[in-house]
Order: structure tokens, then C-alpha cells, then sequence
């Protein structure tokens, strides 16, 4: 099974502040790497697909990017709204497997 | 608006069985794969199986292999989880959740039902 080691386990960041989440792939899923957004008693939303492929209705300050089997998601000028935990799921090949999961918290 | 809203939840015995439904509203069923992923309380999310648009394909997880069912009847725009053997780890919010356009990403999830495996 692939394994996706994600960090940093917890996070608190300004208001405006850029903000990196990242996820290590154990081996070589092109770009079959995506993201989602957890918000407390909420379910999770879909925000980058394949890697860096925005979804419908997501903030542009939202991005992803990929070196090797490096993955980021990257959060441009944080917002209050921006607060919840994010996963990473690589769907390259069965069982697609998540992250552990970023909480993300305003400071 | 694409809604997928979920049912059949509730507290059973270790070894029962429980089937959760899912129903799926404003695209075209049939067209889509569609998944189950669990959270278990304060934890991750847990992908548990998938299913091809004409169940063509199905996959499992290992920790459910062999006990749960994945299935799907496209005439009444509804997926199922069947779910025997249960056990106390399967404890969880199930999630159900249709396949993106191109890759097995999940690009709408429903609200979740609750399964609690105590005796």
C-alpha cells in the first residue's frame, strides 16, 4: 500500500500569512494527489485535484504543487474561513490512502 | 446541486450486521464511481470502497475485506454498504462520496451517518 506521511501535524498561522501543508507519497502517484478541507462537525470538501487542478468554487489563494513525490498545498494570504483540518489522499492506485491530517489554527 | 445524503446508521452489537444507503440527487447517477470513507471519533479519514458507475470495478480496504459489501442499484440512484461482522473499530461517521470526473479523487461528500458498534 502507498503511504502518505503529512506535516505538519498541527499549525497556527496569522491572518494574511502564507501557509505550506505537505505530503510525502512512499512511492512515485504522478500527479493522482488531492487535497480537501475538514471544518469542525462539517464534511470534508474537495479543494485540489491531480495534483494542482483547483475545484469548482475554491478560492484562488488555494494551490497545490508537486516535486517528485512531494506534494504542497499552499494557502495564500490565510483567512478566518481557512481554519479546519486538511488531507491529502493520493488516488493513483487502490487503496487510496490519506494523510494523517493538518489542523490548522488561527494564531 | 449535487446532494448525497446518507441513512442506516445506528448503535449495534459487536458481530450484527447493519446496511447503510446512500441517495444520491442532481447529476446522473449512473455515470459516476462512487466510495464509502469512515472517521472514526477524533481520528482521520479511512477509505473504505469503491465502486465503478456499472460495478464493474470494486475495491476494498484490507480492514473490511471480506465483511463489508459495496453495491449500487443506478435505477434508484442509491448506493448501499452492507456491513456484517461488525466490530467495535468500525465505529466511525460513514461518509459516502462520488468519484471525480477523471481520477479516483472524491469531489462531493454527503453529510455522513453514524455507526457505533457497543454492546
Amino acid at each position: 500500500d502507498i503511504q502518505m506521511t503529512q506535516s505538519p501535524a498541527s499549525l497556527s498561522a496569522s491572518l494574511e500569512e502564507i501557509v505550506t501543508i505537505t505530503c510525502q507519497a512512499s512511492q512515485d502517484i504522478g500527479n493522482y494527489l488531492s487535497w480537501y478541507q475538514q471544518k469542525p462537525g462539517k464534511s470534508p470538501q474537495l479543494l485540489i485535484h491531480s495534483a494542482t487542478s483547483l475545484a469548482d468554487g475554491v478560492p484562488s489563494r488555494f494551490s497545490g504543487s508537486r516535486s517528485g513525490t512531494q506534494y504542497s498545498l499552499k494557502i495564500n494570504r490565510l483567512q478566518v474561513e481557512d481554519t479546519g483540518i486538511y488531507y491529502c489522499l493520493q488516488h493513483y492506485s487502490a487503496p487510496w490512502t490519506f494523510g494523517g491530517g493538518t489542523k490548522l489554527e488561527l494564531k | 446541486e449535487v446532494q448525497l445524503v446518507e441513512s442506516g446508521g445506528g448503535l449495534v452489537q459487536p458481530g450484527r450486521s447493519l446496511k447503510l444507503s446512500c441517495l444520491a440527487s442532481g447529476f446522473t447517477f449512473s455515470n459516476y464511481g462512487m466510495n464509502w470513507i469512515r472517521q472514526a471519533p477524533g481520528k482521520g479519514l479511512e477509505w473504505v470502497a469503491s465502486i465503478s458507475s456499472s460495478s464493474s470495478y470494486i475495491y476494498y480496504a484490507d480492514t473490511v475485506k471480506g465483511r463489508f459489501t459495496i453495491s449500487r442499484d443506478n435505477a434508484k440512484n442509491t448506493l448501499y454498504l452492507q456491513m456484517t461482522s461488525l466490530r467495535s473499530e468500525d465505529t466511525a461517521l460513514y461518509y459516502c462520496a462520488r468519484r471525480g470526473a477523471s481520477r479516483w479523487y472524491f469531489d462531493f461528500w454527503g453529510p455522513g451517518t453514524m455507526v457505533t458498534v457497543s454492546s
